[in-house]
């Protein structure tokens, strides 16, 4: 089956500071690709979905300017979690969809564990 | 508004047979997907329907009902390992997936 790659893994940061998630499809092209967030004990819900060349729709009550998504090609996305506060730990998922496939399957990358002291 | 319902928890004996259900209300119906999530990893795919009936896949079965807005994955000769959350997802009208909150299944011995 089709693979998503997502990195880091897990990352730790400081208040303050900025981080970036990659998000890579690695045996197909991907037009769309989803941003999940994950808190304990909850279900995804879908941040934005990033579309390749053009700007990303968001989810109501996600803020864009927080949140930068990048689509520059075929098989990437980039998730950058700026000024990131303890709220904002999460578990960040990434998926995307190969149009090649009949079932419309998501695929989901491994998933980033977002820690901010 | 648009609505998925499963069970919270549920407790099954390895070796058994549990069946998940899944009631959804969407704008629109593009398909109905099963995920297994281990705490701590992303989703894995288990089964898509979009058509009525019942898709059977090893161990794992998927039925759907469109008339009545139901589904349910089967688990057959449930072992230790198949202790996950099961989540229930629906494409609605515009292919956006909306997600159940999860059943967390428990295996015992």
């Amino acid at each position: 089956g089709a693979v998503v790659s997502q990195h880091p893994s897990r990352v730790i940061c400081k208040s303050g500071t900025s981080v970036k998630i990659e998000c890579r499809s690695l045996d197909f092209q991907a037009t769309t690709m989803f941003w999940y967030r994950q808190f304990p004990k909850q279900s995804l819900m879908l941040m934005a979905t990033s579309n390749e060349g053009s700007k990303a729709t968001y989810e109501q009550g996600v803020e864009k300017d927080k949140f930068l998504i990048n689509h520059a090609s075929l098989t990437l996305s980039t998730l950058t979690v700026t000024s990131a506060h303890p709220e904002d730990s999460s578990f960040y998922i990434c998926s995307a969809r190969d149009l090649g496939q009949d079932t419309g399957e998501l695929f989901f990358g491994e998933g980033s564990r977002l820690t901010v002291l | 508004g648009q609505n998925i319902d499963q069970p919270t928890e549920m407790t099954a004996t390895e070796g058994a047979i549990v069946q998940i259900n899944c009631t959804y209300q969407t704008s629109g119906f593009n398909g109905l997907f099963w995920y297994q999530q281990h705490a701590g990893e992303a989703p894995t795919f288990l089964s898509y329907n979009v058509l009525d009936g019942l898709e059977e896949k090893g161990r794992f079965s998927s039925f759907l009902s469109r008339s009545k807005g139901y589904s349910y994955l089967l688990l057959k000769e449930l072992q230790m390992k198949d202790s996950a959350s099961y989540l229930c997802a629906v494409a609605d009208s515009n292919y956006q997936l909306i997600w159940g909150a999860g059943t967390k299944l428990i295996i015992k011995p």
